[in-house]
């Protein structure tokens, strides 16, 4: 079966400092990849989409970034951190298959920027 | 702009009551939809997922889905305290890439 993993849990960043935040996901070959941000009381907003290795979308254009340096592996990055950019981040994975696209999420993290 | 809509809530059912929850979308051509529950603090997990117009049941879960009304439910029968959650709506419009745009959610209580 697949799984999906999505760490640190929680992170408590200084404003202007690096973030790395890394999802992989295990039991199933060229997933589509997520990343999603929920900030409080929020709805999820994706922020980028991968359908393969170094092939990313932008969604929002922020101070973030994505990658995908593997099949199964997404990172998130940022340069310098704002307050802005705290919030719940969410990783997720899906088989393509048209209509039938569903997503399957990570546990999270918890990123709070101070 | 596609927009998916719910009540954000809370919706307070006593425990063994029929819990409705109800998500309005914008695009017409929508084709799949999905509805998720979020404990607090927690992710998203998958809890129906329905692609036609018409119910579709799963244990106490039932997914209604109306295209010319452009809406879709969730029903919970029996409900119980551990239903208690947020509720996403998520749906998938025509063409792209389809990836869901998903609703704010709707929190859910359920009290003894």
């Amino acid at each position: 079966s697949q799984t999906i993993h999505q760490w640190p849990a929680t992170l408590v960043q200084p404003v202007g400092s690096p973030l790395s935040l890394e999802c992989t996901v295990e039991g199933t070959s060229n997933p589509n990849l997520y990343w999603y941000r929920q900030a409080a009381g929020r709805g999820l907003q994706l922020l980028f989409y991968s359908v393969g290795i170094g092939q990313i979308s932008s969604e929002v254009p922020q101070n973030l970034s994505a990658s995908r340096p593997q099949d199964r592996q997404f990172i998130l990055s940022s340069k310098k951190l704002l307050l802005s950019d705290s919030g719940f981040y969410l990783c997720a994975w899906s088989i393509p298959s048209g209509r039938w696209n569903i997503q399957y999420f990570g546990a999270g993290t918890r990123l709070s920027v101070l | 702009q596609k927009e998916v809509e719910q009540n954000s809530g809370p919706l307070s059912v006593p425990e063994g009551a029929i819990a409705s929850l109800n998500c309005t979308y914008s695009d017409r051509g929508s084709q799949s939809f999905f509805w998720y529950r979020q404990y607090s603090g927690k992710s998203p997990e998958l809890i129906m997922s329905i692609y036609s117009n018409g119910d579709k049941e799963d244990g106490r879960f039932t997914a209604q889905l109306n295209k010319a009304s452009q809406y879709v439910s969730l029903l919970i029968r029996d409900s119980q305290p551990s239903d208690s959650a947020t509720y996403l709506c998520a749906v998938t419009a025509s063409g792209g890439s389809y990836i869901p745009t998903f609703g704010r959610g709707t929190s859910l209580i359920v009290h003894p």
